[in-house]
């Protein structure tokens, strides 16, 4: 079993939908859980980074965790084209080891 | 403020050759950790160095190796390259080693041939 299981998509909505994203983890004692997000031919940019459980908003982008579940979440308000992009969920396993999700593909279409 | 920044961004090697990559991290950031990203397995963590010294290692073979200099940039270096090492390698920084935020450069893109 992987420690990071994420549906790689790809997945297509209309402009203005909400998106959810979703991971799930095997490992009870991770404690930071982070969301990426990479653009072809880019590397991946920190979007949202969540300490335990709980929710974190930032302006469109809500991170949730669910730590009796081992699920982790985020969601896109109002998507936009520009959204178009590959998501990865990442936790980390302590000492700066980071173990990802395999990321899911998004396409919001106009 | 200057991000991570790779060199070279692209590579074509063939098997059995060896290569290096190199890493300058944000200003100031002293840790440097580096990932392999394939279609595949996705983004697996190879090592991280901090303070010159190798912190953490992930599951790779000998081959793949890594040294940190006293400006805190970072190279790493496969040897007997294989076709399984065509990928996109990215580097990654971070001001120091808590459970932080690390910001990725854009990657060197090898091909092995």
């Amino acid at each position: 079993q992987k420690e990071v299981e994420q549906d790689p998509g790809p997945l297509s909505v209309p402009e203005g939908a909400i998106v959810s994203l979703n991971c799930t983890y095997s490992n009870s004692a991770f404690q930071y859980f982070m969301w990426y997000r990479q653009y072809s031919r880019k590397g991946p940019e920190l979007l949202m980074y969540t300490y335990s459980s709980g929710n974190k908003e930032d302006g469109r982008f809500t991170a949730q965790v669910d730590k009796s579940s081992k699920y982790i979440s985020l969601f896109i308000r109002d998507s936009q084209p520009s959204d178009s992009a590959t998501y990865l969920c990442a936790i980390n396993q302590g000492a700066q080891k980071l173990v990802f999700g395999q990321g899911t593909r998004l396409t919001i279409n106009p | 403020k200057a991000g991570v920044t790779q060199t070279p961004r692209y590579l074509i090697k063939t098997r059995g050759q060896q290569v290096t990559l190199s890493c300058s991290p944000i200003s100031g950031h002293r840790s440097v950790s580096w990932y392999q990203q394939t279609p595949g397995q996705g983004l697996q963590f190879l090592f991280e160095y901090f303070s010159e010294t190798q912190r953490n290692k992930g599951n790779f073979p000998g081959r793949f190796s890594g040294r940190q200099f006293s400006n805190s940039r970072s190279e790493m270096n496969v040897s007997t390259l294989e076709l399984g090492d065509s990928a996109l390698y990215l580097c990654a920084s971070s001001l120091s080693r808590t459970p932080d935020t690390q910001y990725f450069g854009p990657g060197t893109r090898l091909t092995v041939l």
